[in-house]
């Protein structure tokens, strides 16, 4: 079955240590993306890739890292620079960058929850 | 102002009671629109998209209103598996233009 794989689902961090989380997709979708959700807000944007070896920044990039060097993968890290990094993190991917493919209907992974000690 | 916003609620419902959500977006430039579940500590998933014509699915029904700018979600004969945060999302044209509402929690008892 194609889907999103995210991992680890569970993650403590130390103050002042990078880490970085994994995100997989073998939907052949071009575009992927990076969030953050927070209680009580919406999901926020903070990287994107719409094609392999690009990726651009999002609403809230300021602490974190990506890569795109395959079209299946995107991780991101999150460095110490990120103030408050204790969050639930969802990978999406959607059929075409510019396009959204389907309207710009997002399709995700189970997230990643991030907990700073 | 928030790009896209909804009621936090919760909504407390009996089984078998209709409910209806309401969201509001700002932008009038948004292309298209979606409602999609989240169940506790999950991933969101779509539930449908919203067409200026409306649009159902069993007990889900959507409908947009361009001119004022919502978008409203119906649940019929609501049953206790629809228990989850319901969110709006507003797309501007790409999958990066995607914006997302807060949710509007809702729990069906018994």
């Amino acid at each position: 079955d194609g889907g999103i794989t995210q991992s680890p689902k569970y993650l403590f961090r130390k103050e002042g240590q990078n880490v970085t989380l994994s995100c997989e997709q073998n939907l052949n979708h071009d575009a992927m993306y990076w969030y953050r959700q927070d209680p009580g807000q919406g999901l926020r944007l903070i990287y994107y890739s719409q094609i392999v070896n690009d990726f651009q920044k999002g609403d809230i990039a300021e602490g974190y890292s990506v890569s795109r060097e395959k079209k299946e993968s995107f991780p991101l890290t999150v460095t110490s620079a990120q103030k408050n990094p204790t969050a639930f993190y969802l990978c999406a991917s959607s059929i075409g960058g510019t396009s959204g493919g389907a309207r710009g209907e997002l399709f995700f992974g189970e997230g990643s929850r991030l907990t700073v000690l | 102002r928030k790009e896209v916003e909804q009621d936090p609620g919760p909504f407390n419902v009996p089984e078998g009671a209709t409910v209806a959500f309401n969201c509001t977006y700002s932008n009038s430039a948004s292309q298209s629109f979606f409602w999609y579940r989240q169940d506790c500590r999950k991933e969101p998933k779509l539930l449908m998209s919203v067409y200026s014509s409306g649009n159902e699915d069993g007990r889900f029904t959507a409908q947009l209103n361009r001119a004022s700018q919502y978008i409203s979600l119906l649940i019929r004969d609501s049953k206790l598996s629809d228990s989850a945060t319901y969110l709006c999302v507003v797309n501007r044209g790409g999958g990066f233009k995607t914006i997302f509402g807060a949710g509007t929690r809702l729990f069906v008892k018994a």
